[in-house]
């Protein structure tokens, strides 16, 4: 069964330090792979997504994702964090070879706290 | 501008009234589908639409239904409402998940619902 788990509930940085949001995933065919934002009573918004080719993925607001297949995880990245960063974030997948349902399974979400 | 709009954004209901929460897409994505989010489960999908007239069951169907009598629309239908169908409510649309790759979807703004 495809799953995909954000294991930090929370993740606290300080303004201008790296950040990382982790994933990983389980599906039994080739994975496609998403990450979206949700600011505070907003619906979700794509940030990237990985599909094939190569394993660092770069998307808006400065986010990149980087897949890795042995771990198989797509952890989220930014080199350095602002405020305006604190949201919620999900992680998401699709089998890439299963019937084309279109559906994404989603991991529960990683809060995000950018504090100045 | 290309969106997917949701009404109502908040509905307070009671038990077994009827309601229908509308979603409409501007992009001729041919492909939609309904979300629930719920604290600690990330979002579920509720049915999917590849094409007009094209509906089928995502993970958590019971209790609700829909149409797609237009390619623009996807209402979802809550017959029968009950207490645990309070959640938070998205829609979201894309280009035909097979034929396009993996095409990102594009999200509503969702609509908070309430069944006392």
């Amino acid at each position: 069964a495809q799953s995909v788990a954000q294991p930090e509930d929370q993740v606290n940085v300080a303004e201008g330090n790296p950040l990382t949001v982790k994933c990983t995933y389980s599906v039994s065919g080739n994975p496609y792979l998403f990450w979206y934002v949700q600011y505070p009573n907003r619906g979700l918004q794509f940030l990237l997504k990985y599909i094939t080719g190569d394993n660092l993925v770069k998307g808006s607001y400065g986010f990149e994702a980087e897949f890795n297949k042995s771990q198989t995880s797509f952890h989220l990245k930014k080199p350095s964090a602002l405020v305006s960063d604190s949201a919620l974030y999900f992680c998401a997948v699709r089998d890439g070879s299963s019937s084309n349902t279109g559906k994404l399974i989603f991991g529960q979400g990683t809060t995000l706290q950018v504090k100045p | 501008e290309a969106q997917v709009t949701q009404n109502p954004r908040y509905l307070i209901t009671v038990t077994g009234k009827k309601l229908t929460v509308t979603c409409s897409q501007n992009m001729n994505h041919e492909y939609m589908s309904w979300y629930r989010q719920d604290p600690g489960l990330g979002l579920r999908q509720i049915y999917y639409s590849m094409n007009v007239e094209v509906t089928d069951k995502g993970d958590v169907p019971e209790g609700y239904k829909v149409s797609r009598k237009e390619k623009r629309n996807f209402p979802l239908i809550l017959e029968s409402p009950s207490p645990n169908q309070t959640s938070l409510y998205f829609c979201a649309s894309s280009f035909t998940p097979g034929l396009a790759g993996a095409a990102e979807q594009f999200f509503g703004p969702g609509t908070r619902l309430t069944v006392l």
